[in-house]
């Protein structure tokens, strides 16, 4: 099976900016998460969807927003982007009754 | 609280020489733990869960719910394992990560 894919691999926006990222599952996962991977503040879980339905999130500012399609693909997006969105971000895809998740490459989004 | 520890930011040592990556957690409730490693240019990848107890290129990793420690552990390191290595609680749907540990194996 084809890994988990994640869309642009890199990103280059100014503050004041939005992005969105996206993000296609192992084929037969429903369940996805984000992260953010920073050198400072290292990994840290956004907010994970399943069946279209947002079931937990981190503990970042509404700012940081997803969803998921019918298709299982999800999408996430920053708004008013501050210079500390700088990050790795990373989808992870999950199959049904395990715990254990498969990462993406990452989107590498740098905000100046 | 839900929390990884990973006390070393760096682990350097000769190649042949025995490994121990330390991971502490807390969690109230029964946990599932991993390791995951991260090479070089390349994705977050899954090494270990602890349910699996299996050996994977030659790591292994005992949950101690005694001690709430997942270390990892391999006999003889080899130049290949320098990589970066996380420990992960899985919990709620997601996964808890520790700051992670740079494992640097010197030739």
């Amino acid at each position: 099976k084809a890994g988990v894919t994640q869309t642009p691999r890199y990103l280059i926006k100014t503050r004041g900016q939005q992005v969105t990222l996206s993000c296609s599952p192992i084929s037969g996962h429903r369940s996805v998460s984000w992260y953010q991977q920073t050198p400072g503040q290292g990994l840290q879980f956004l907010f994970e969807y399943f069946s279209e339905t947002q079931r937990n999130k981190g503990n970042f500012p509404g700012r940081f927003s997803g969803r998921q399609f019918s298709n299982s693909r999800s999408e996430m997006n920053v708004s008013t982007l501050e210079l500390g969105d700088s990050a790795l971000y990373l989808c992870a895809s999950r199959p049904q009754g395990g715990n254990e998740q498969f990462f993406g490459p990452g989107t590498r989004l740098t905000v100046l | 609280a839900q929390r990884v520890t990973q006390p070393e930011k760096l682990l350097s040592v000769f190649k042949g020489a025995p490994v121990e990556l330390k991971c502490n957690y807390s969690y109230s409730g029964s946990p599932e733990l991993f390791w995951y490693v991260q090479y070089s240019r390349q994705r977050l990848q899954l090494l270990l869960r602890h349910i699996s107890r299996e050996s994977i290129k030659g790591f292994t990793a005992d949950l101690n719910k005694g001690e709430t420690s997942f270390h990892l552990k391999k006999p003889f390191a080899q130049e290949e394992d320098s990589a970066m290595y996380y420990c992960a609680l899985g919990a709620t749907n997601k996964l808890i990560f520790g700051t992670g540990t740079l494992l640097a194996v010197q030739p």
